[in-house]
């Protein structure tokens, strides 16, 4: 049971335009959600958090907002860049642990 | 920050032989680390939880006795991927989490 969810596998943007990617997740217990930026044949490399007490964090390019309501996060790059494509995942914990539960990515493609 | 380190980073074996994999977090102690399989296009899936001192943890359809795990110390936990088969091959990442999770480089496998 898919826990985290990404819908869109994919995403293809021009460069200096917005990229929006957008997670949605079941678990109501949830309450710290991140995002990872992962090349091919790498680890993921940690981008941005956010905890359930917020519902914005920005930093730099990247701004992470969250809706407990829709139970929906999404992750902001603007403007985009080349080098920002990669596959994104976004993750979910709940306080009970430090699991975490990921979605199934997207790719991001920049257009230069 | 916290950084984890996976080794070997690309390995080939023969068909029916065994792999190990280490993952060490380097400046802080896990008692807890992460095993994730990525296959292509596919998200990562957690194979099992790894206890220093204790028995890992497995996800329902993993088989214990192929990926053996170690969790001998609060910075080493090892996996073992016992007579592998071609259909072992894959992206194998470890995790150890301090707030939040830090990832392994990856281990690209491929049994032949």
């Amino acid at each position: 049971d898919q826990q985290v969810k990404q819908n869109s596998p994919s995403l293809s943007v021009q460069e200096g335009r917005i990229s929006i990617l957008n997670c949605d997740y079941t678990n109501s217990m949830f309450d710290y959600f991140l995002w990872y930026k992962k090349y091919p044949a790498e680890g993921p490399t940690f981008l941005i958090s956010i905890s359930s007490i917020k519902d914005k964090n920005e930093d730099g390019r990247f701004t992470v907002f969250l809706n407990k309501s829709a139970k929906h996060l999404s992750l902001h790059i603007v403007p985009s860049q080349p080098g920002d494509s990669a596959v994104y995942f976004c993750a979910a914990s709940a306080n009970t642990g430090n699991q975490f539960y990921f979605g199934t990515g997207t790719s991001l493609t920049v257009i230069p | 920050g916290a950084v984890v380190s996976q080794h070997p980073s690309w390995v080939i074996c023969k068909s029916g032989t065994s792999v190990k994999i280490e993952c060490r977090s380097l400046d802080f102690q896990a008692t807890t680390m992460f095993w994730y399989r990525q296959f292509p296009k596919q998200s990562l899936m957690l194979m099992a939880t790894s206890n220093e001192g204790s028995k890992a943890t497995y996800e329902q359809g993993v088989e214990k006795d192929k990926f053996l795990i170690n969790h001998a110390s609060l910075t080493l936990s090892t996996l073992t991927v016992t007579s592998a088969h071609p259909e072992d091959s894959s992206f194998y990442i470890c995790s150890a989490s301090l707030v939040r999770a830090f990832f392994g480089q990856g281990t690209r496998l491929t049994v032949v």
